[in-house]
């Protein structure tokens, strides 16, 4: 019984093109995360959203747009891709928002290249 | 600016010998402190977190971690490492400045090697 699921868990595509990366959890959080880790394995956050609501929004290019359906779904497309957009991108989820420090759970990840 | 370092890019260590996995903290306030650990092409997955309280955490898999204010230090051990705990494992901290959400910073990473 997956918590978090990501689809699809390779992408390979063309620069230029548009995709999308779809995750769902099962848990009953409240918030969700995308992360982007680099070849290097470092890990950096790039969006949250908190019942549908963008909660975090990092340094990202505006060809990154997540999109939140509901609380338990959050999408990301990925516009004009580049080489450098290639790397392992990671959903996550966690029980609230604030304060308490919750802990994360993290999907399988997506590893997307680009060519 | 708020960070975390894990000053060792990888440990070994031998089967059944204690280990330790090294994470220091540079962030306003308090800390809310988090190791996880990723498996090859896996997700990470939690061990254990110190938000308040004892500062020896008990966490998944036999791991522990000591937090130290003084030395800023979260270290990650494990009385006696299998060869089934190498991966690689990171260190994380909530931003304070993330507006009471949260946000993580994690710290580059180290791998874990434990030889039979």
């Amino acid at each position: 019984d997956t918590a978090v699921s990501q689809t699809p868990k390779y992408l390979v595509t063309q620069m230029g093109n548009d995709k999308s990366i779809k995750c769902e959890q099962n848990l009953g959080h409240d918030t969700m995360y995308w992360y982007k880790q680099d070849s290097k394995k470092f890990l950096k956050i790039m969006f949250s959203y908190n019942n549908k609501e963008l909660i975090i929004n990092e340094t990202v290019p505006n060809r990154f747009s997540p999109k939140s359906p509901d609380k338990a779904h959050l999408n990301l497309h990925i516009n004009s891709l580049e080489l450098g957009d290639s790397a392992v991108y990671f959903c996550a989820s966690s029980q609230g928002v604030a304060g308490a420090g919750y802990e994360q759970y993290f999907g399988p990840g997506t590893r997307l290249t680009v060519t | 600016a708020q960070s975390v370092a894990q000053p060792e890019d990888q440990v070994n260590v031998a089967e059944g010998n204690p280990l330790t996995v090294k994470c220091t903290y540079s962030v306003s306030g308090n800390p809310y402190l988090f190791w996880y650990v990723q498996y090859p092409n896996r997700g990470l997955q939690f061990l254990l977190k110190y938000i308040t309280g004892d500062n020896l955490v008990k966490g998944s898999y036999g791991f522990e971690a000591e937090f130290n204010k003084s030395q800023t230090s979260f270290h990650l051990k494990k009385p006696s490492a299998l060869v089934s705990d190498s991966a690689l494992y990171f260190c994380a901290v909530r931003d304070p400045f993330s507006g009471g959400y949260n946000k993580l910073i994690f710290g580059a990473g180290t791998r874990l090697a434990v030889h039979p």
